[in-house]
């Protein structure tokens, strides 16, 4: 069983979708991260959030402790958002856990 | 761009082959991550280190092990390689602390195939 699940696997949108990826976690947690991983391999650090809400232009990020769940969510979605979002906790045991990611696709 | 460098891009070694993977972190940044990718799945965490301490490992064998360097350099050995080591292999640094409560600037990752 993995410490951390993401859902959906796969994600195709029409451009200006408003968009919603969901993580969901079993460890106690110290801090939660989303990540962008484009095709090639490159990842961009997104948001880091132990509690609430951050936003950063289009992208919202969001965190329940008590649920241990956190969203993603991505408003006026453009097919320059096609990527790979990975969720990735750190544990209070200081283990670091990665979510297999979700593909999403914005189709113009 | 997150001024993280990995070198080489692409390698291909052969099983029971010796490998060494650098990064070059942003200067300034004291903690570097090393993370093993395979195909479709997410991450998996190595081990880290901290001004030049190892700072925590995951479940990893011996065989991984590191170095980091005064300089912000780094690097990943892999002893007596084995096929399911392909994988990409991602460091990633940050400005300070420990563990993954700061934020982290992620190399383009280094591609590593052995047949």
């Amino acid at each position: 069983k993995n410490e951390v699940e993401q859902s959906p696997q796969n994600l195709t949108a029409q451009e200006g979708e408003f968009i919603t990826i969901n993580c969901s976690y079993s460890v106690g947690i110290s801090a939660l991260h989303w990540l962008q991983q484009h095709p090639g391999g490159g990842i961009v650090s997104l948001f880091m959030l132990s509690s609430g809400k951050k936003k950063h232009g289009r992208l919202i990020a969001t965190i329940n402790i008590q649920e241990k769940h956190s969203s993603l969510h991505i408003t006026a979605s453009h097919p320059r958002d096609s990527a790979v979002y990975i969720c990735a906790v750190l544990s209070t045991g200081n283990q670091f856990y990665f979510g297999t990611g979700t593909s999403l696709t914005v189709i113009p | 761009e997150t001024g993280v460098t990995q070198s080489p891009t692409h390698l291909i070694k052969t099983r029971g082959q010796q490998v060494t993977l650098r990064c070059s972190s942003q200067s300034g940044h004291n903690t570097v991550s090393w993370y093993q990718q395979a195909l479709g799945q997410g991450p998996q965490f190595i081990f880290q280190y901290y001004r030049e301490e190892e700072n925590g490992r995951g479940n990893f064998p011996p065989r991984f092990s590191g170095l980091q360097f005064p300089n912000y350099s780094s690097e990943l050995n892999v002893n007596a390689l084995e096929l399911d080591d392909s994988a990409l292999y991602l460091c990633a640094s940050s400005l300070d602390g420990t563990g993954f409560s700061d934020t982290q600037y992620f190399g383009p990752g280094t591609r590593l195939t052995v047949l």
